[in-house]
């Protein structure tokens, strides 16, 4: 089966510029989620989808990122204006369903860096 | 909420020797405690993965323990091979608790190096 896809792969951009990442889940996973990983940390989550409503985005920065899943498959996640401390890497991962301890499996990330 | 604390932050073997790498996590209620494998350029792996009703899980070289009681679990690698150097993360999570949705709460990372 194919695994979660993201792009791009990588992005360089100044700071208050604004971006946006792509992700398309493992077919079938009814939840999608985006984290952010910071160089030399673990992957911390920033919103969780089930299908097309968002069950937790506590730790999203509302003021500047926002994330949407319109029909439920892919998702997009943009930042806006884009600061510094925004230099990370954004994963997408997916699972079959979000309760019951599913296993999530995620994509290689989208390197992101602030100038 | 969750925290979770991993050691060591490196750890290096030689080929054939183990590994081990600890976790320690903070909340009672978390039941789901996976282990990813991530190189290089690449995502998290999900390599294992044990939930709080076991208390030992093995595939091939790779073993997960837990403690519930000390609340603490490890992996295992054994026979290790140059291929398994990589940054290993342990993560926990229960079943979202009012939401019924899980939260995975990931450790800080060890890098693996295992020399020829």
């Amino acid at each position: 089966e194919a695994g979660v896809a993201q792009s791009p792969r990588y992005k360089i951009i100044e700071k208050r510029q604004s971006v946006a990442f792509w992700c398309n889940p493992i077919s079938g996973h009814a939840t999608l989620y985006w984290y952010q990983q910071i160089l030399g940390q673990g992957p911390k989550l920033l919103i969780q989808f089930q299908n097309n409503g968002v069950v937790d985005d506590s730790q999203l920065p509302k003021d500047r990122f926002s994330a949407e899943r319109l029909k439920g498959v892919d998702s997009t996640l943009k930042i806006q204006p884009a600061k510094l401390e925004d230099s990370a890497v954004y994963l997408c991962a997916s699972s079959l369903e979000g309760f019951g301890n599913q296993p999530q499996h995620f994509g290689d990330g989208t390197r992101l860096s602030i100038l | 909420g969750e925290n979770v604390e991993q050691h060591p932050s490196t750890l290096s073997v030689q080929e054939g020797d183990s590994a081990v790498i600890k976790c320690t996590y903070s909340d009672s209620a978390s039941n789901y405690f996976p282990w990813y494998k991530q190189e290089l350029g690449k995502g998290p792996q999900l390599i294992i993965d044990i939930r709080s009703n076991v208390g030992e899980k093995k595939d091939q070289r790779i073993a997960v323990t837990l403690n519930k009681t000390a609340k603490h679990f490890s992996l295992h690698i054994t026979e290790t091979q140059p291929e398994d150097s990589a940054v290993y993360f342990c993560a926990a999570s229960r079943d979202g608790g009012g939401t019924g949705f899980q939260k995975l709460v990931f450790g800080t990372g060890t890098r693996l190096l295992v020399s020829p």
